[in-house]
């Protein structure tokens, strides 16, 4: 059973600093297969990046994704007021045929 | 644009069975996976299972013993049964169409993530 482990659990920064969030999986995942949500209190998720880098339909580009193998990363280059939220990685197609981290909470210093 | 509605009951007795249906609008059902995924009070997601618009699932290994997903293509719409719930069942339950391209030619795919979610619907298992 593959494992998607975030880190850090928290991140405290303030808007204009650049957030760097860290997903490593127990085993290998194609970065094909490898997915970056956000989730604000009291709403859905939205899909910001899949396929570990490209960047979903409306998503601003200050979202990037990069990573291979077991190590991926979600960095948020400027920190605007409206990105404090929930981040989660995602991976299909191993099993369980699709598998959530824990998240990573950002939230304002 | 397609969205995704879910729908049912708000609470269910433990050890009874809970259902959900997720209506999609907007768009056609067809040629597409549907996930369901929980998110318990405070803590993380977790997906339940998905269904292609022809019937295949794939279940969480987890869950797999209690969980029935099924769609409804001339309703437009997809269901979720879990059976046997306990007070852990609690949860806001989510559906997301999960975009998953199969490639005829090798059987292969390409993931394009959960790319619509439903507003998600919360669940209380009490009696």
């Amino acid at each position: 059973e593959i494992v998607l482990t975030q880190s850090p659990g928290t991140l405290s920064l303030s808007p204009g600093e650049r957030a760097t969030l860290s997903c490593r999986a127990s085993q290998s995942v194609s970065s094909s297969y490898l997915a970056w949500y956000q989730q604000k209190p009291g709403q859905a998720p939205r899909l910001l990046i899949y396929g570990a880098s490209s960047r979903a339909t409306g998503i601003p580009d200050r979202f990037s994704g990069s990573g291979s193998g077991t190590d991926f990363t979600l960095t948020i280059s400027r920190l605007e007021p409206e990105d404090f939220a929930v981040y989660y990685c995602q991976q299909y197609g191993s099993s369980p045929r699709e598998t959530f981290g824990q998240g990573t909470k950002v939230e304002i210093k | 644009q397609v969205q995704l509605q879910e729908s049912g009951p708000g609470l269910v007795k433990p050890s009874e069975t809970l259902s959900l249906t997720c209506t999609v609008s907007g768009g056609s059902i067809s040629s597409y996976y549907w996930s369901w995924i929980r998110q318990p009070p405070g803590k993380g997601l977790e997906w339940i299972g998905y269904i292609y618009y022809s019937g295949s699932t794939n279940y969480n290994p987890s869950l797999k013993s209690r969980v029935t997903i099924s769609v409804d293509t001339s309703k437009n719409q997809f269901s979720l049964k879990l059976s046997s719930v306990t007070a852990a069942d609690t949860a806001v339950y989510y559906c997301a169409r999960d975009l998953v391209v199969v490639v005829a030619a090798t059987g292969g795919y390409y993931y394009y993530g959960m790319d619509v979610w439903g507003q998600g619907t919360t669940v209380t298992v009490s009696s």
